[in-house]
């Protein structure tokens, strides 16, 4: 079982407060680092998939970078509004499980206006 | 529209029947996943398959078990050997399981083991 650790466990921010999660994998074998926002009723969808140690990627207000030596990845939110309210779910592939997706338990975001 | 459909939403059986959840998936992708979500628990994968005919266990496989005869379906059997059946189970597909692709998920199936 790959350990995939996300920090806050929840979130609790105001209307454009910026905030930031934390995703922690083992760093050996890295194959790729997913992103998935899972809004309340609905499934979950991907926010960013990064493979390469340092890549930034960037999605409107959302952004998100990824360090492979050290095993983290960090999503930015700016100004949150309250349409970003939903849990955040990153995902680690590696050869170790035979690259099938291996996620966090989330970290669950609530923007209030 | 493309995309991946389980069924039913709700399901409920009564404890040591076997029950099978559906998924089907005409996004033309290789790469199917179960994964099963507990309260507070993060998604735990149950079983995977890269391709047809083809498939491996997750981390929780105990009392599951899975077909994939055809490209576009991957259907989940919970035995009445799964000790704690009642849980969501989300399915979801990717083009492959390696490429930096993501992974597409149906709206899950809730089961209720009564």
């Amino acid at each position: 079982i790959l350990n995939v650790e996300q920090s806050p466990q929840s979130l609790h921010v105001q209307e454009g407060d910026s905030t930031n999660f934390t995703c922690s994998f083992p760093s050996s074998n890295f194959y790729a680092l997913h992103w998935y926002r899972w809004e309340t009723a609905k499934s979950p969808e991907a926010l960013f998939v990064m493979t390469l140690n340092g890549d930034e990627k960037k999605k409107g207000r959302i952004s998100a970078t990824l360090n492979t030596k050290e095993g983290y990845s960090y999503l930015y939110i700016k100004g949150s509004q309250p349409e970003d309210s939903a849990t955040y779910l990153c995902a680690l592939k590696n050869s170790n499980s035979g690259y099938a997706l291996n996620f966090g338990k989330g970290t669950s975001l609530l923007v209030t206006p | 529209d493309g995309g991946i459909t389980q069924s039913p939403k709700y399901l409920f059986r009564k404890e040591g029947q076997n029950v099978t959840l559906s998924c089907e998936q005409n996004l033309n992708h290789d790469a199917m996943y179960w994964y099963r979500q507990d309260p507070g628990q993060g998604l735990r994968l149950i079983y995977y398959s890269q391709i047809v005919n083809d498939f491996q266990k997750g981390d929780i496989a105990e009392g599951y078990s899975v077909s994939r005869e055809k490209k576009e379906s991957f259907p989940l059997t919970v035995t009445s050997a799964q000790k704690n059946p009642t849980a969501f189970y989300l399915c979801a597909s990717s083009i492959g399981l390696t490429g930096g692709t993501e992974a597409f998920f149906g709206q899950g199936t809730r089961l209720t083991v009564v």
